[in-house]
């Protein structure tokens, strides 16, 4: 079946500009996840989802972050007023939730970059 | 807060030849995966392991959640198997996220 399906794969965007990532878990998942991968670093974790509510927002960076998803489907990662900073790949998971018992697969990424 | 800790962080080797790669984590924890993220920024699972011995074709995983680390074996090395490998773990008491390690980086040469 497909996996986590993330878009667009690539985005360059001017510093100041807002953008917007796209998350589609596998089908069945309710849990979904954020994370963040800088260059040459491993990944941060950003935020989790169980359905549609966001139990652990611990890890956005400042406030120009927001997370919204739609039931157990689609989620967006908004970065306002970009900055060169977070200029990143960022990764979205899924998996079928059960307090951790089950394995978290990853999508491909959006690699982000501000000029 | 909680320590992953891999080693070594880089290892070449030339194709054919075997490796271990070592997670050691600081807290307990409720569940560990290794994934191998190839050279065009991929995230593979290859191990979903809390504990015991896993194999997979060439690759093995042993996890001793009791002595807080967790050993990837790759056999007969493949220049394919380039690339990062990370341990992840999920705490105990916060179930919510996986916590990366800072990756061993795998170079097979021909």
């Amino acid at each position: 079946g497909a996996g986590v399906s993330q878009s667009p794969s690539n985005k360059v965007t001017e510093k100041g500009k807002d953008v917007e990532l796209r998350c589609d878990p596998i089908s069945g998942h309710t849990a979904l996840y954020w994370y963040r991968q800088r260059l040459g670093q491993g990944l941060e974790f950003l935020i989790y989802f169980q359905g549609n509510s966001a139990p652990d927002k611990s890890g956005l960076p400042s406030d120009r972050f927001s997370a919204e998803r739609t039931g157990e489907s689609v989620s967006t990662l908004t970065i306002q007023r970009t900055q060169q900073e977070d200029s990143a790949v960022y990764l979205c998971a899924s998996s079928l939730f059960d307090r951790g018992s089950q394995p978290q697969h990853f999508g491909d990424g959006t690699r982000l970059s501000i000029l | 807060g909680i320590q992953v800790e891999q080693s070594p962080p880089d290892l070449i080797l030339q194709e054919g030849a075997n490796s271990t790669l070592r997670c050691n984590f600081s807290d307990s924890v409720n569940n560990l995966q290794w994934f191998h993220q190839n050279p065009w920024g991929q995230l593979i699972n290859l191990f979903y392991i809390p504990s015991g011995t896993k194999q997979n074709g060439r690759l093995s995983a042993t996890t001793v959640a009791t002595e807080r680390y967790s050993l990837l074996y790759i056999s007969s090395s493949q220049t394919t198997d380039s690339g990062v490998y990370f341990c992840a773990v999920l705490l105990s008491y916060n179930t919510d996220k996986l916590i990366f390690g800072t990756g061993t980086r795998l170079q097979v040469f021909p």
